[in-house]
C-alpha cells in the first residue's frame, strides 16, 4: 500500500461543477502539499497545509490530521483547471516529499 | 520564496549517451532535490543534493547512473548517464529552506531517449 493515496485517479467534469479530490496518508506528517502539474510537466505548488483550511481564489484545501486525510476543492471549475493534481506529504523529521499518484482532472466546456 | 529554472527544458538523446541537467535557484536554499517522473507515473525522489559533499541517493538510484553535483547553495546538476529508453522521463529539481516545509519546483526537463 502506498503511503499516499489519492482518489479519484481520473475525473472529468463540466465547466462550473464543484470538484473534490481526496488524499489519504498513512504516516505522521509535518506538512501536506497540493501541487498542480500542467501537460508541459512543470509543477506549481498550490497549498502547503499542516492544519485546518486554506483558500486561494476558487481553490480550497482542507486537512484533518487525526483522520490523516486532506481534500482539494475547486469551485466554479473552468477548462483551464484541467491538469494533474498531486498530493505530497513531508514526514515528521524529514524534508523530502512523498507523492501520491496524482489525479488527472479534465474540465469540459 | 525561491524561483527555480532548469536547462534544458527538453531534449531528445540517443541511447548510450549522457545528458547533464542544470538547476539554478535565485536564492540560497538549504536543500535541493532531484525527482524523476516516468510516463504516467508520479514523482519519485532520486536524491538529495548536498552542498559540498556527495548526494544522498534513494533506494534504486546509484551515483554511477545519476551523478549529481552541488557546488554552492544556488546551483545543482544531475547527469543521466549511459541512457536507455527507460530513462525517458521528466526530471525535476526542487529546493527548500532549512526548517521550512515549503518546496519550490523547477519547470522540469523532458527527456526522450531513442
Amino acid at each position: 500500500k502506498n503511503e499516499v493515496e489519492q482518489s479519484p485517479q481520473n475525473l472529468t467534469a463540466q465547466e462550473g461543477e464543484f470538484i473534490t479530490i481526496n488524499c489519504s496518508y498513512s504516516v505522521g506528517i509535518s506538512a501536506l502539499h497540493w501541487l498542480q502539474q500542467h501537460p508541459g510537466g512543470g509543477i506549481v505548488s498550490l497549498f502547503m497545509l499542516s492544519s485546518g483550511k486554506k483558500k486561494h481564489g476558487r481553490l480550497i484545501a482542507t486537512i484533518n490530521i487525526q483522520e490523516k486525510h486532506s481534500s482539494l476543492h475547486i469551485t466554479a471549475s473552468h477548462p483551464r483547471d484541467s491538469a494533474v493534481y498531486i498530493c505530497a506529504v513531508v514526514g515528521k523529521g524529514a524534508q523530502k516529499l512523498v507523492f501520491g499518484q496524482g489525479t488527472r482532472l479534465t474540465i469540459n466546456p | 520564496s525561491a524561483v527555480i529554472s532548469q536547462k534544458p527544458s527538453r531534449d531528445i538523446c540517443q541511447r548510450g549517451t549522457s545528458l547533464t541537467i542544470q538547476c539554478q535557484v535565485d536564492s540560497q536554499v538549504t536543500m535541493m532535490f532531484w525527482y524523476r517522473q516516468q510516463p504516467g507515473q508520479s514523482l519519485t525522489l532520486i536524491a538529495t543534493a548536498n552542498q559540498g559533499s556527495e548526494a544522498t541517493y534513494e533506494s534504486g538510484f546509484v551515483i554511477d547512473k545519476f551523478p549529481i553535483s552541488r557546488p554552492n547553495l544556488t546551483f545543482s546538476t544531475l547527469t543521466v548517464s549511459n541512457m536507455s529508453p527507460e530513462d525517458s522521463s521528466i526530471y525535476l529539481c526542487s529546493g527548500s529552506f532549512l526548517g521550512g516545509n515549503e518546496q519550490y519546483f523547477g519547470p522540469g526537463t523532458r527527456l526522450t531517449v531513442t
